[in-house]
């Protein structure tokens, strides 16, 4: 069982639709939720940090985190051409050390104008 | 603010060169990482450097060599590559202000590394 799920996709939406991306992991031991948007043969680039469970917004984006159902949501409202991207979940322990981050597949998105 | 450099943006080498990546960074973070990243997959942590302690993933082989200057440098020497090594290499840096808490991660743009 991979410690962090998410679909690859590709999901294909209309301009100005809201869009949903998900990932579910199995350590219960994760505190710390990313989301980062990642662009072709670019560096990701942190969108969204939570820690623990609730809910963050930003702009157009609003991270969730359920850590009893071990589920973490990131939504996108006016979606634009723009934010076609690649969309990592990234996790991690609270833990001291050389841990770094897990990262989910990722899932590749498309707006379509 | 949050910026991470990495430089060369592309590399291309062959099987007996050796080369370098370097990566540099001025927000005062004290740890810095290598990930390695596969088209289509996520990246896979490589090295880090922690208040100037190295950690190894050990799966990484020894023809990967990180190297820490100071606390805002960090390169990674290349030797003997193989074409299964070609991939997006990406620095990052966070605060990781001592154990037991965890920071935000930011990336560099990456080094897009082909190995013929």
């Amino acid at each position: 069982q991979k410690e962090v799920e998410q679909d690859p996709g590709p999901l294909s939406v209309p301009e100005g639709a809201i869009v949903s991306l998900n990932c579910t992991y199995s350590n219960s031991a994760f505190q710390y939720f990313m989301w980062y948007r990642q662009y072709s043969r670019k560096g990701p680039e942190l969108l969204m940090y939570t820690y623990s469970s609730g809910n963050k917004e930003d702009g157009r984006f609003t991270a969730q985190v359920d850590k009893s159902s071990k589920y973490i949501s990131l939504f996108i409202r006016d979606s634009q051409p723009s934010d076609s991207a690649t969309y990592l979940c990234a996790m991690s322990d609270s833990g001291g050390g050389a841990d770094g981050l897990t990262f989910g597949k990722g899932t590749h998105l498309i707006i379509q104008p | 603010d949050t910026e991470v450099t990495q430089t060369p943006k592309h590399l291309v080498m062959g099987m007996t060169n050796k080369k370098s990546l370097k990566c540099e960074q001025h927000m005062g973070h004290r740890a810095m990482y290598w990930y390695k990243q596969k088209a289509k997959k996520p990246p896979e942590l490589m090295f880090v450097y922690s208040y100037e302690k190295l950690s190894i993933n050990e799966s990484v082989p020894s023809r990967f060599s990180p190297e820490c200057p100071n606390s805002s440098l960090l390169n990674l020497h290349l030797h003997a590559l193989q074409p299964e090594d070609s991939a997006l290499y990406l620095c990052a840096s966070s605060t990781r202000r001592g154990e037991g808490t965890n920071e935000k991660l930011f990336f560099g743009s990456g080094t897009q590394l082909s190995v013929l």
